[in-house]
C-alpha cells in the first residue's frame, strides 16, 4: 500500500526549533516529488514548497522561503520540515503530500496524502 | 502569483440533487502542450485532503464518476451530479502552471441538508 505516515502532533513554546517527518512506504520514495501544506486553525490550505528526496531539489512558495527548511533522506524514505525558531503563528496543521500525478514530464498533482501532523506553539 | 477564486464559499444541497462549484484564475492554466494544469481535492471533516480531478477533466483512481471537472483558460467547474452524505467537506482548486508557488483556492464548504 502507497502511504505517507507523518510523525505525532507537538506542543512547542515560541523560539524552539522543530523537526517533523513524512515517511513514505509502498513506492519509489526517491522518484516522486513531496509537497508541505500547512493549515492554521479553521483556514485553508496553504502551499508551502516541495523536495525531489532523488536529488534533493527544494522549491519553496516566496511566503514560505526562509521561514521554514524542507529536505530529505531517500535512504530512510523520509522527508522533513523543520523550524529554528517557532512562532505562535506556526501554530496549525501541516501535511506532505506526494506528487504522484506527473503529465508529459510536468508534475500535476497531488495523489497521496499523509493524516497531518499538528503543531502548537504556546507560551 | 497565480491566485484562485472559488465560488460559492459555502452550498447547502439536498441529496440527490445536483452541485456545481467554479474556480477562476487570474491567468490562464493552459500548458503549451494543451493541458490544463487545475486540480481539485475534497477535505472532509477531520481528514487529510484527497485528490478528486487532475488536469481539470481527469477523475483521479477510485473516485466516483458522480464527480466531473470541466474548464478551460481561467474557468474551470466541479461539478457532482446527485450529491451524497458522504460528499461533506471543503472542496478546493489548486493551480500547477506557474510554480513556485501552487495555490489553493480559499474553498468551499459544502453541506448536505
Amino acid at each position: 500500500e502507497v502511504q505517507l505516515v507523518q510523525s505525532g502532533a507537538e506542543v512547542k513554546k515560541p523560539g524552539e526549533s522543530l523537526k517533523i517527518s513524512c515517511k513514505g512506504s509502498g513506492y519509489d520514495f526517491a522518484t516522486y516529488w513531496i509537497g508541505w501544506v500547512r493549515q492554521m486553525p479553521g483556514k485553508g490550505l496553504e502551499w508551502m514548497g516541495i523536495i525531489y528526496p532523488g536529488d534533493s531539489d527544494t522549491r519553496y512558495s516566496p511566503s514560505f522561503e526562509g521561514q521554514v527548511t524542507i529536505s530529505a533522506d531517500k535512504s530512510i524514505t523520509t522527508a522533513y520540515l523543520q523550524w529554528t525558531s517557532l512562532k505562535a503563528s506556526d501554530t496549525a496543521v501541516y501535511y506532505c503530500a506526494r506528487g504522484g500525478v506527473v503529465v508529459a514530464e510536468t508534475l500535476t498533482a497531488f495523489d497521496i496524502w499523509g493524516h497531518g501532523t499538528m503543531v502548537t506553539v504556546s507560551s | 502569483e497565480i491566485v484562485m477564486t472559488q465560488s460559492p464559499l459555502s452550498l447547502s444541497v439536498t441529496p440527490g440533487e445536483p452541485a456545481s462549484i467554479s474556480c477562476r484564475s487570474s491567468q490562464s492554466l493552459r500548458h503549451r502542450n494543451g493541458y490544463h494544469y487545475l486540480g481539485w481535492y475534497l477535505q472532509k471533516p477531520g481528514q487529510a485532503p484527497q485528490l478528486l480531478i487532475y488536469l481539470g477533466s481527469n477523475r483521479a483512481s477510485g473516485v466516483p464518476d458522480r464527480f466531473s471537472g470541466s474548464g478551460s483558460g481561467t474557468d474551470f467547474t466541479l461539478k457532482i451530479s446527485r450529491v451524497e452524505a458522504e460528499d461533506v467537506g471543503v472542496y478546493y482548486c489548486l493551480q500547477g502552471l506557474q510554480t513556485p508557488p501552487w495555490t489553493f483556492g480559499q474553498g468551499t464548504k459544502v453541506e448536505v441538508k
